[in-house]
């Protein structure tokens, strides 16, 4: 069974610039989550989507960053104009079932980025 | 809000002793789940044990087991016969029934030394 793809593995841009991260979820999971990994941090939700529905944006800095999720499967995040303090690794994670908490999450190998 | 507090950043354990990582944590819920993850250097997280709230059980994983004490809002985690390739970062995490995200601790590096 693959995995949670993403893309690029590392970007590096200059702050102001923009950028975007793909994500491409296991087949069948319903369920998709973008979280920021600050390094010395633990992950921190910014987005969850169920199918192509949001669940839960309450902390995505939404003058800033955006995503999508377009017919339930592949997501894109994008950050635009970039700052400083995004200098951050961007995990995506799925799970199969909608709906129960107690289902595994499994992640991608995350996008590292930084911004000068 | 939830919170998850790791208090070790960092740990070091020769190989084959046994570990043990803490992790408290904050909620008003009475139902929720607990995790803990492992992220080894450059590579995927990975879940490796999960403890329902309602269940007074411990859980164990083959050498992996919690001590869950729901009234002090503990949860460590008990690593056995350690080996090199338990060398990763530990991150414990909680979700309650509504929210289903993950909420995380701050993590421990755990170094297993030869």
């Amino acid at each position: 069974e693959a995995g949670v793809a993403q893309s690029p593995r590392y970007k590096i841009i200059e702050k102001r610039q923009s950028v975007a991260f793909w994500c491409n979820p296991i087949s069948g999971h319903a369920t998709l989550y973008w979280y920021q990994q600050i390094l010395g941090q633990g992950p921190k939700l910014l987005i969850q989507f169920q199918n192509n529905g949001v669940v839960d944006d309450s902390q995505l800095p939404k003058d800033r960053f955006s995503a999508e999720r377009l017919k339930g499967v592949d997501s894109t995040l994008k950050i635009q104009p970039a700052k400083l303090e995004d200098s951050a690794v961007y995990l995506c994670a799925s799970s199969l079932v909608p709906g129960l908490a107690s289902n595994e999450q499994f992640f991608g190998p995350g996008t590292r980025l930084t911004v000068l | 809000a939830q919170t998850v507090t790791q208090s070790q950043p960092e740990m070091s354990v020769q190989e084959a002793e046994t570990v043990t990582l803490s992790c408290t944590y904050d909620t008003s819920e009475n139902n929720y789940y607990l995790f803990w993850y492992k992220q080894p250097p450059s590579r995927q997280m990975i879940l490796v044990i999960r403890q329902e709230a309602y269940k007074q059980q411990n859980a164990t994983e083959n050498r992996f087991s919690v001590n869950f004490q729901k009234a002090a809002k503990s949860f460590s985690l008990k690593i056995s016969d350690s080996q090199l390739g338990d060398t990763a970062m530990y991150f414990c995490a909680f979700t309650d029934t509504g929210r289903r995200a993950l909420t995380f601790g701050s993590g421990t590096r755990l170094q297993v030394q030869p």
